[in-house]
């Protein structure tokens, strides 16, 4: 049982313009909502991060969405630049005893960005 | 600050051989995790310490996989033997409920482990 699905495996956009990356969950409890950006050969990299009682998060060219009625979020980079090439990670947390975030990771999109 | 530190970061192995994987935290985060990512899949929890404490191992599969983590600091994954189904990256995390985000992890570059 997948928690957190990305369903586009991949995504190429023209340098300059907005990105759009797409994350949907199916757990309620979630409290956070995260984006990881990982390199080839690096490990993930936390981004930008959304707390369940808030629909928006913008930090520079970043900016992620929650809709909880739908279950879904989204990250917006605007404007997308070539260094923006990655894969992305959405993943959301849920608290556990001890004041313990669990994380769930999705399965990735792959962003490239064409100059 | 140092960052997380693995190694090896590639090691090649022979099915059935024995493997073990080293991670030194950042300094300070008492949350040490082991994280198993597949080609084509997002990294998946296999065991998570709380200090020297196995608190989550629910996901390792204990008939060949074993971890420690003495004194709270260093952790060492082990697989033994390896299996074929093995390949991957074994990436290792920490965080700090006093810094950093809610649900946020710092990685290491991760282990890749290519059994033949």
């Amino acid at each position: 049982d997948q928690q957190v699905k990305q369903n586009s495996p991949s995504l190429s956009v023209q340098e300059g313009r907005i990105s759009i990356l797409n994350c949907d969950y199916t757990n309620s409890m979630f409290d956070y909502f995260l984006w990881y950006k990982k390199y080839p050969a690096e490990g993930p990299t936390f981004l930008i991060s959304i707390s369940s009682i808030k629909d928006k998060n913008e930090d520079g060219r970043f900016t992620v969405f929650l809709n909880k009625s739908a279950k879904h979020l989204s990250l917006h980079i605007v404007p997308s630049q070539p260094g923006d090439s990655a894969v992305y990670f959405c993943a959301a947390s849920d608290l556990h005893s001890g004041g313990y975030q669990k994380v769930t990771f999705g399965t990735g999109t792959k962003l490239q960005v064409i100059p | 600050e140092a960052g997380v530190v693995q190694s090896p970061r590639y090691k090649i192995i022979e099915k059935k051989q024995p493997v073990a994987f080293w991670c030194n935290p950042i300094s300070g985060h008492n949350t040490l995790y082991w994280y198993l990512q597949n080609l084509g899949q997002g990294p998946e929890l296999l065991i998570r310490y709380e200090n020297e404490e196995a608190v989550d191992d629910s996901q390792l599969p204990k008939d060949r996989f074993s971890a420690e983590r003495l004194k709270g600091v260093d952790s060492t994954l082990k697989i033994q033997p390896a299996e074929l189904g093995d390949s991957a990256v074994y990436l290792c995390a920490s965080s700090s409920v006093e810094t950093g985000q809610p649900g946020e992890l710092f990685f290491g570059e991760g282990s890749r482990l290519t059994v033949l």
